[in-house]
């Protein structure tokens, strides 16, 4: 079955930085875009990044623009999200999330991770 | 960017119940539209792919319809473990964007 786990959150300074994991299991890896999606603590759904099935394409909100990198390696089915200059207002749950689209991306999100909270506070 | 706006913000509803939740695109996004379910400290989970296609294993009881920039989700006799927050988004194009959420309540 299809799996995602993410790791990496925890609390950190602003200003510092900070990378997420996202190991995935149970379907063809390579095959499939994938995206970052976050939620501040009580708030919605905010989607942040996506990266393409083979890594040549990404796209970002323009909340993380410039200081966020998604990048993959397909070797170690793992997902990656660099966050840079850490804001307050980044503090959320980051979810990894699956593109339903083989080769493409469809834009919606068909499995999700479990999430890994980061905290940014001094 | 898309807006997208959900009315209402939350509902008190029973069980068996007819529940509708409304979301509008600020533009036309045809019918790139989806509906997830989220319960307290889960991860969403994705019921309704572009406006009217059933996800993989969700039930009947809810269905999804509109296109262009207004959209419905219904759920037809509300069952317990459908109380739940409601998000609606958008995949038309960069970025993404959600509906501010539908929380619904037991009456």
């Amino acid at each position: 079955q299809v799996q995602l786990v993410e790791s990496g959150g925890g609390v950190v300074q602003p200003g510092r930085s900070l990378r997420l994991s996202c190991e995935a299991s149970g379907f063809t890896f390579s095959s499939y875009s994938l995206h970052w999606v976050r939620q501040a603590p009580g708030e919605g759904l905010e989607w942040a990044a996506v990266i393409s099935y083979d890594g040549s394409d990404t796209y970002y909100a323009d909340s993380v623009k410039g200081r966020f990198t998604i990048s993959r390696d397909n070797s170690k089915n793992t997902l990656y999200l660099q966050m840079n200059s850490l804001r307050a207002e980044d503090t959320a749950v980051y979810y990894c999330a699956r593109d339903p689209s083989r080769l493409a991306v469809a834009g919606h999100f068909d499995y999700w991770g479990q999430g890994t909270l980061v905290t940014v506070s001094s | 960017d898309i807006q997208m706006t959900q009315s209402p913000s939350s509902l008190s509803a029973s069980v068996g119940d007819r529940v509708t939740i409304t979301c509008r695109a600020s533009q036309s996004i045809s019918a790139y539209l989806n509906w997830y379910q989220q319960k307290p400290g889960k991860a969403p989970k994705l019921l309704i792919y572009d406006a009217s296609s059933l996800q993989s294993g969700v039930p009947s009881r809810f269905s999804g319809s509109g296109s262009g920039t207004d959209f419905t989700l219904t759920i037809t006799s509300l069952q317990p473990e459908d109380f739940a927050t409601y998000y609606c988004q958008q995949s038309d194009s960069t970025p993404f964007t959600f509906g501010q959420g539908t929380k619904v309540e037991i009456k």
